[in-house]
């Protein structure tokens, strides 16, 4: 199983909504990220988990919360959005470089979960 | 800011042409990845290069990467409709964990 699963595939949410991103992966890999995405920019990195605790938060309101249930699961809680929040979110996969293994970083990414906030 | 720029930004070609893009970089690096999405998906790994190679090829893709210039590119070789996608170049810089995406190139084949 080479897959990383994100559900839902489009979410729409009013700015007074409480909603969540999940993502699944059983490929092993203890690191996991959440990549946020505007129509023709990059992706950008919000979180990492690595080995289910938080490694990197890159100063994101706290109108996004992250939770790594277990090595597999990554979910990403949403409240009290705006409009601009309105992107495709990313969720990807690697095997994780801090226990000193050699290797790349190469990330494994699911479909994405595009989300609208009226 | 971003680690990585990419140009050019669009590129359009007939099928059976080769496609070349450009990826610079502004830090020291790990290795240089290569990512396509194809429009509003998840974005799939191509070819990764180390900092200590110069060249790589994997089936119609080949990789260069010049450290002494901080540039990559990319180019994809006798080129189907289904090459059409954006292109993404991502560096890793030591400290692991953090990949860091260029602005990309859009791609259209036209067949």
């Amino acid at each position: 199983d080479t897959e990383v699963t994100q559900t839902p595939k489009h979410l729409v949410m009013g700015m007074t909504n409480k909603k969540s991103l999940k993502c699944e992966q059983h490929m092993g890999h203890r690191a996991m990220y959440w990549y946020k995405q505007k129509a023709k920019k990059p992706p950008e990195l919000m979180f990492v988990y690595s080995y289910e605790k938080l490694s990197i938060n890159e100063s994101v309101p706290s109108r996004f919360s992250p939770e790594c249930p277990n090595s597999s699961l990554l979910n990403l809680h949403l409240h009290a959005l705006q409009p601009e929040d309105s992107a495709l979110y990313l969720c990807a996969s690697s095997q994780d470089l801090t226990s000193g293994r050699s290797g790349a970083n190469v990330l494994t990414f699911g479909a994405g979960s595009r989300l609208t906030v009226l | 800011s971003q680690q990585g720029e990419e140009d050019p930004q669009a590129l359009s070609i007939q099928e059976g042409e080769n496609a070349t893009m450009n990826c610079s970089y502004k830090t020291s690096i790990n290795n240089l990845q290569w990512y396509r999405q194809n429009s509003g998906r998840g974005l799939v790994h191509l070819i990764l290069i180390r900092s200590n190679e110069r060249e790589k090829h994997s089936g119609r893709l080949r990789v260069t990467l010049d450290t002494s210039k901080k540039s990559s590119s990319l180019l994809i070789t006798a080129s189907r409709a289904a090459d059409t996608a954006s292109y993404f170049c991502a560096t890793d810089k030591a400290a692991g964990n953090k990949l860091t995406f260029g602005g990309g190139t859009r791609v259209l084949v036209k067949p």
